[in-house]
């Protein structure tokens, strides 16, 4: 079954660029999606289709996906950004749908 | 506003069974794909199945397949998931969520709370 790659944790200075990873064989061919989860809360979506922002979600968030990795940036860390990323993507072979590990962001 | 409230989870014995509930609102349910997400204590997020609106494509994770049956009710707007043969590794909160869809495809847009699952004797 296809696996998503995300390093455990990240930490950072406030005011900092963070940038956290997910790998998968060929990512790029995939459509990749990001979820923020903060401490004892449910997860938001912050990212979708590789790099489109929802509404309501800071400028400070940007993706991009290609070759093995897709990555999510976010500029000017603030102490309210810590929390859990996620990325998701489906997968057609298996026709299940596969999260990464999570990175830990520590501001 | 789209609003996903589980409910049904508690503490049950290894072997033993759980109906899990999501009742919606917000949004026009018969049209939307409807999942369900565990995540463990201290872990991260797990798929376990997934629903689409009319209930003829159903997808579950390798996992609980033969012990989980994920179904829906449209008229009154909720999405269900019978849990059965409960082992520990089950334990976890399970969070309803509703698919969104567009060019690029499907996506979790929205997320309820979660209902706490334990299993232990």
């Amino acid at each position: 079954s296809y696996v998503l790659n995300q390093p455990p944790s990240v930490s950072l200075a406030p005011g900092e660029t963070a940038r956290m990873t997910c790998g998968g064989d060929n990512i790029r061919s995939k459509t990749v999606h990001w979820y923020q989860q903060g401490p004892g809360q449910a997860p938001v979506l912050v990212v979708y289709d590789d790099r489109v922002r929802p509404s309501g979600i800071s400028e400070r968030f940007s993706a991009s996906n290609s070759g093995n990795t897709a990555t999510l940036t976010i500029s000017r860390v603030e102490a309210g950004d810590e929390a859990d990323y996620y990325c998701l993507v489906w997968d057609n072979i298996s026709a299940h749908w596969v999260f990464g590990g999570g990175t830990k962001l520590t501001v | 506003d789209v609003q996903l409230v589980e409910s049904g989870g508690g503490l049950v014995k290894p072997g033993g069974s759980l109906r899990l509930s999501c009742a919606t609102s917000g949004f026009i349910f018969n049209n939307y794909i409807m999942n369900w997400v565990r995540q463990a204590p201290g872990k991260g997020l797990e798929w376990v199945s997934s629903i689409n609106g009319n209930s003829r494509h159903i997808y579950y994770a390798d996992s609980v397949r033969g012990r989980f049956s994920i179904s829906r009710d449209n008229a009154r707007r909720s999405l269900y998931l019978d849990i059965s043969s409960l082992r520990a590794e089950d334990t976890a909160v399970y969070y309803c969520a509703k698919d969104n869809y567009d060019q690029g495809g499907y996506y979790f847009e929205s997320w309820g709370q979660g209902t706490q699952v334990t299993v232990s004797s």
